[in-house]
C-alpha cells in the first residue's frame, strides 16, 4: 500500500518568511496530492492539490511543487501570517481522488509575530 | 448546504459501551468516507461508501466496528465493546466522484473518549 512521509514534524518561523513543508510518496500509483490545514478542534481543510499531469501549482501565497520522477511534493507558504500557524498534512491518492486518501504525519507550524 | 455535519461533537463512554456516529454529507456527494485520527497522527482512512454500497472496509479495525449508509445519504460508525484504544476523533467526509478528481470536505469530527 500506499506510503506517505512528511518533514519537519515542527516549524517555526517569523511572520513574514516562507515556510516549505515537504512530503514523498512510495506508490507510483498515486496521481493525486492535495494538502490539508488543520485547526485546534476542527476537520482537516483543503488548502491546495495537484494533479500527476502538473509540475506546479499556485493559489495567492501558497504553491505546491511535483516531481513524479523523485516521488516527492512540497507546500510553500510565503509572506506567512499569524493565521497560518495550523497542522497541516499531505495526504496521496489514486484516481485522482476517487479513492481513499493515504495522509502524512502532519507538520505543526507556527508562526512567530 | 452548511458542509459536512457529525454528530455528536464528543462522546465520552465507559470502556465496554457500544457507541455510535453520524455522518450527514453535503447533499449532492455521493462518496462519503470514515478515517480515524489519533493524537499527533494523520487521518487514518476506515472504510468508504458509493451511494449505499460499502466499497471498501478491510481497514475498519476489528470486528467491532461497522459502518452503513442505508439510503446513501447519512451514515453510521458503531464501534461495540468500546476499548481504551478506541479513543481518538472519527473524521467524515465527502466527495463527488468525477472524471478528473476532486477534493474531499472533511466534517468536523467525532472526539471519542472511552474510560
Amino acid at each position: 500500500g500506499e506510503n506517505v512521509e512528511q518533514h519537519p514534524s515542527t516549524l517555526s518561523v517569523q511572520e513574514g518568511d516562507s515556510a516549505v513543508i515537504k512530503c514523498t510518496y512510495s506508490d507510483s500509483a498515486s496521481n493525486y496530492f492535495p494538502w490539508y490545514k488543520q485547526e485546534l478542534g476542527k476537520g482537516p481543510q483543503l488548502i491546495i492539490d495537484i494533479r500527476s499531469n502538473v509540475g506546479e501549482k499556485k493559489d495567492q501565497r501558497i504553491a505546491v511543487t511535483l516531481n513524479k520522477t523523485a516521488k516527492h511534493f512540497s507546500l510553500h507558504i510565503t509572506e506567512t501570517q499569524p493565521e497560518d500557524s495550523a497542522v497541516y498534512f499531505c495526504a496521496a491518492s489514486p484516481d485522482f481522488g476517487n479513492e481513499k486518501l493515504t495522509f502524512g504525519t502532519g507538520t505543526r507550524l507556527t508562526i512567530i509575530p | 448546504d452548511t458542509g459536512v455535519s457529525q454528530d455528536p461533537r464528543h462522546k465520552i463512554t465507559k470502556r465496554g459501551q457500544n457507541v455510535t456516529f453520524r455522518c450527514d454529507p453535503i447533499s449532492e456527494h455521493n462518496r462519503l468516507y470514515w478515517y480515524r485520527q489519533t493524537l499527533g497522527q494523520g487521518p487514518e482512512f476506515l472504510t468508504y461508501f458509493q451511494n449505499e454500497a460499502q466499497l471498501e472496509k478491510s481497514r475498519l479495525l476489528s470486528n467491532r466496528f461497522s459502518a452503513e449508509r442505508p439510503k446513501g445519504s447519512f451514515s453510521t460508525l458503531e464501534i461495540q465493546r468500546t476499548e481504551q484504544g478506541d479513543s481518538a476523533m472519527y473524521l467524515c467526509a465527502s466527495s463527488l466522484t468525477r472524471t478528473g478528481g476532486n477534493g474531499y470536505t472533511f466534517g468536523s469530527g467525532t472526539r471519542l473518549t472511552v474510560v
